[in-house]
C-alpha cells in the first residue's frame, strides 16, 4: 500500500518563499508529482521528480530524496494567485496511477 | 488544444437512480484514467483505460460501477443504483504514454441525496 503525508494547510505572505513539504511510505516508486489545484478547478501538473534532486521551473521548484521518502515543492516570489491546494502523487513501480496525499491548502496574504 | 474535459460539472440524484457522467480526453490520448474524490479524503484512483481496453480497475468499488470506452475515444463512467457514499468529485486524466504527467478535467460533483 501507499501513505502519503502533507500538512493540511500553510500560511505565507505575498513576496515570500514558501516550502510544502510531502512524505512517502510506498511499496514501489516511479516517480512523484506535484499538482495545484484551484477551488473548483482542475489539478494542473506542476513537476516531476523521479531522481533524486532538485528540479526547477521558473517560480516552482520540486526537490526528491528517494532514501528518504521525501519530496518538497518550493514557491518563491509568491503571488495571490498561488493560493490554492497543492497536491503530492506517487506514481507506483509498476503501474501508472497516481496516490495522493490530501492536499497542502496554502493561503497567501497581502 | 483542448484540455480534458467533463460533463456534467454538477449532478445532483436521489439515492437509487443512475448517473451517468462523461469524459473527453485530450485528442489523442490512449491513456484514460478516472478517479473520485470524496468529502474530507484524498484523489483516489478508480480505473485506467489504455484506448479502449480496461489497463487496471483495482480502484473500481463494487459493482455498481461501470466505466467504458468504447473507440477509445470518450469514457463514461455509470453509477447504478447510486448510493449515499458515491457523493464526491469525479475526476477524470488522460495521458499521451502511461508515464508522461496526467492532465486532469475540471471534474463532475455528484450529489447523492
Amino acid at each position: 500500500g501507499q501513505n502519503i503525508d502533507q500538512p493540511t494547510e500553510m500560511t505565507a505572505t505575498e513576496g515570500a518563499i514558501v516550502q510544502i513539504n510531502c512524505t512517502y511510505q510506498t511499496s514501489g516508486f516511479n516517480g512523484l508529482f506535484w499538482y495545484q489545484q484551484h477551488a473548483g478547478e482542475a489539478p494542473t501538473f506542476l513537476s516531476y521528480n523521479v531522481l533524486d534532486g532538485l528540479e526547477e521551473k521558473g517560480r516552482f521548484s520540486s526537490f526528491l530524496s528517494r532514501s528518504k521518502g521525501y519530496s518538497y515543492l518550493l514557491l518563491k516570489e509568491l503571488q495571490m494567485k498561488d493560493s490554492a491546494s497543492y497536491l503530492c502523487a506517487v506514481r507506483d513501480g509498476g503501474y501508472s496511477t497516481l496516490t495522493f496525499g490530501k492536499g497542502t491548502m496554502l493561503l497567501v496574504s497581502p | 488544444e483542448a484540455g480534458v474535459t467533463q460533463f456534467p460539472s454538477h449532478s445532483v440524484i436521489e439515492k437509487g437512480q443512475t448517473v451517468t457522467l462523461r469524459c473527453d480526453p485530450i485528442s489523442g490520448h490512449d491513456n484514460l484514467y478516472w478517479y473520485r474524490r470524496v468529502m474530507g479524503k484524498e484523489i483516489k484512483f478508480l480505473l485506467h483505460f489504455v484506448k479502449e481496453s480496461k489497463q487496471d480497475e483495482s480502484g473500481m468499488p463494487n459493482n455498481r460501477f461501470l466505466a467504458e470506452r468504447t473507440g477509445g475515444t470518450y469514457s463514461t463512467l455509470k453509477v447504478q443504483p447510486a448510493e449515499l457514499e458515491d457523493s464526491g468529485v469525479y475526476f477524470c486524466a488522460s495521458s499521451q504514454a502511461d508515464y508522461n504527467e496526467q492532465f486532469f478535467g475540471p471534474g463532475t460533483r455528484l450529489t447523492v441525496l
